[in-house]
């Protein structure tokens, strides 16, 4: 069936990078775009970062713009996020998600969703 | 990138009607139609119930809605019912591949 299976969470200290992959199965991947999305505990959801299929446009929040990069695979079905300079205020679980296509055309929401990965900084 | 502003909380008995507003800016939800919106159950991943504004995915329940106003979106749920307590997110894309999440709002069933 279709899924998203995330991995490379788990606990950094301050400073410290971490590379984090989701790999995509059941569906063709290469036909995608693909995000990051992260949820600190107890919080809300934050958009981190966006692929789109063919790796030519990528786009990163604002709060995470220069610490992060973003990647796939597609013979691989798997994206990528590395983290570098992680801070306390990452700590969250980081979910990957498949961007909503409909007859070629991307509608710009997020339709499969892993169970996400979490990450922890603390020293 | 400020998150859109949703209320904290809203309530309704079973079988009412219940309405969760999203407000942006005219950079996000006001520039396009492309606002999506998600449950979520505590502990799980989140589920998208409305994308492009007002459009189902197959499978999610027709008391479910989407409409716009401006930079106002809004997610509309009738016939309330215990399984729709939850907290439920707005997401507007909002230019140059980037998008913006909603504050979240939980959803109680009285």
């Amino acid at each position: 069936q279709v899924q998203l299976v995330e991995s490379g969470g788990g606990l950094v200290k301050p400073g410290g990078s971490l590379r984090l992959s989701c790999a995509a199965s059941g569906f063709t991947f290469s036909d995608y775009p693909m995000s990051w999305i992260r949820q600190a505990p107890g919080k809300g959801l934050e958009w981190v970062s966006y692929i789109s299929s063919g790796s030519n446009y990528k786009g990163h929040a604002d709060s995470l713009k220069g610490r992060i990069t973003i990647s796939r695979d597609n013979a691989k079905s798997s994206m990528y996020l590395q983290v570098n300079s992680l801070r306390a205020e990452d700590t969250a679980v980081y979910y990957c998600a498949r961007g909503v296509v409909i007859g070629g055309s991307n509608s710009d929401a997020f339709d499969i969703w892993g169970q996400g990965t979490m990450v922890t900084v603390s020293s | 990138q400020s998150a859109l502003t949703q209320p904290a909380s809203v309530s309704g008995s079973p079988g009412q009607s219940i309405t969760i507003s999203c407000t942006g800016t005219s950079s996000d939800v006001g520039s396009y139609n492309l606002v999506s919106w998600y449950q979520q159950y505590p502990g799980k991943a989140p589920k998208l119930m409305i994308y492009e504004g007002s459009k189902r995915p197959s499978g999610v329940s027709n008391r479910f809605s989407g409409s716009k106003s401006g930079n106002t979106a809004s997610l509309a749920i009738s016939g309330l019912q215990a399984e729709d307590e939850a907290d439920y997110y707005c997401c507007s894309y909002a230019g140059s591949g980037t998008f913006v999440f909603g504050t979240g709002t939980k959803v109680t069933v009285l």
